[in-house]
């Protein structure tokens, strides 16, 4: 089966500065990659994704790249805002069928003042 | 557009009791629904996939006869609890998803989650 890791499981940067968190997944097949935002004690929701057949999609702030040879996907978000103080999970997932989504270890999110 | 909610947001019982978690998905109708399992400052791990009108698929170590899954309709999943124990505490995520709400993806799209408390 699929497997996701996530790198770092906390980052703390200061406000406006960028934040990048990557990925890494084990299984070729998977073709879709979506990002999920969680604050506390609420729901997972999705802030990006990015198909096996783009190498990069940007969202204002947020921008995801992928890298299909190396396995690898990265979220970054610039100018940073305590708002985006958070958890991030990223996840991959062959789609197809109501296949399962796998999810990274998540990664905490502090913006500093 | 695809809203999922759940029901309750929060429950506390006593041990040995049996506690029942609503997810329904409002403007779309998933043939797809996942449960997942949160423990604090940890990821969502997947507890069972179930689809419309038939039984559930659990994940590897999970209890099929402790968590009861019903997927009756297509806007309707119920997860329930039997037996409840203070190690089932943790919040509980469910989401849906139809693979002809979006073409190309199997988005899911997450319940709000219940805090279930077991004393």
């Amino acid at each position: 089966g699929e497997n996701v890791e996530q790198h770092p499981s906390t980052l703390s940067v200061q406000e406006g500065d960028s934040a990048v968190i990557k990925c890494t997944y084990s299984d070729s097949a998977s073709n879709y990659f979506p990002w999920y935002k969680q604050e506390l004690g609420k729901r997972p929701q999705l802030i990006i994704d990015i198909r096996s057949n783009v190498g990069e999609k940007k969202d204002q702030r947020i921008a995801v790249t992928l890298n299909k040879t190396a396995k690898h996907f990265s979220l970054h978000i610039t100018e940073t805002q305590p708002e985006d103080s958070a958890v991030y999970f990223c996840a991959a997932i062959l789609t197809g069928g109501g296949n399962k989504l796998t999810f990274g270890t998540g990664t905490q999110l502090k913006v500093e003042l | 557009g695809a809203v999922v909610s759940q029901h309750p947001s929060r429950v506390i019982c006593k041990s040995g009791t049996s506690v029942k978690i609503e997810c329904r998905s409002l403007d779309f109708q998933a043939t797809t629904m996942f449960w997942y399992r949160q423990f604090p400052k940890q990821s969502l791990m997947l507890m069972a996939t179930s689809n419309e009108g038939s039984k559930a698929t659990y994940e590897q170590g999970v209890e099929k006869d402790k968590f009861l899954i019903n997927h009756a309709s297509l806007t309707l999943s119920t997860l329930t609890v039997t037996s409840a124990h203070p190690e089932d505490s943790s919040f509980y995520i469910c989401s849906a998803s139809s693979p002809g709400r979006s073409v190309l993806t199997d988005t899911q799209y997450f319940g709000p989650g219940t805090r279930l408390t077991v004393l």
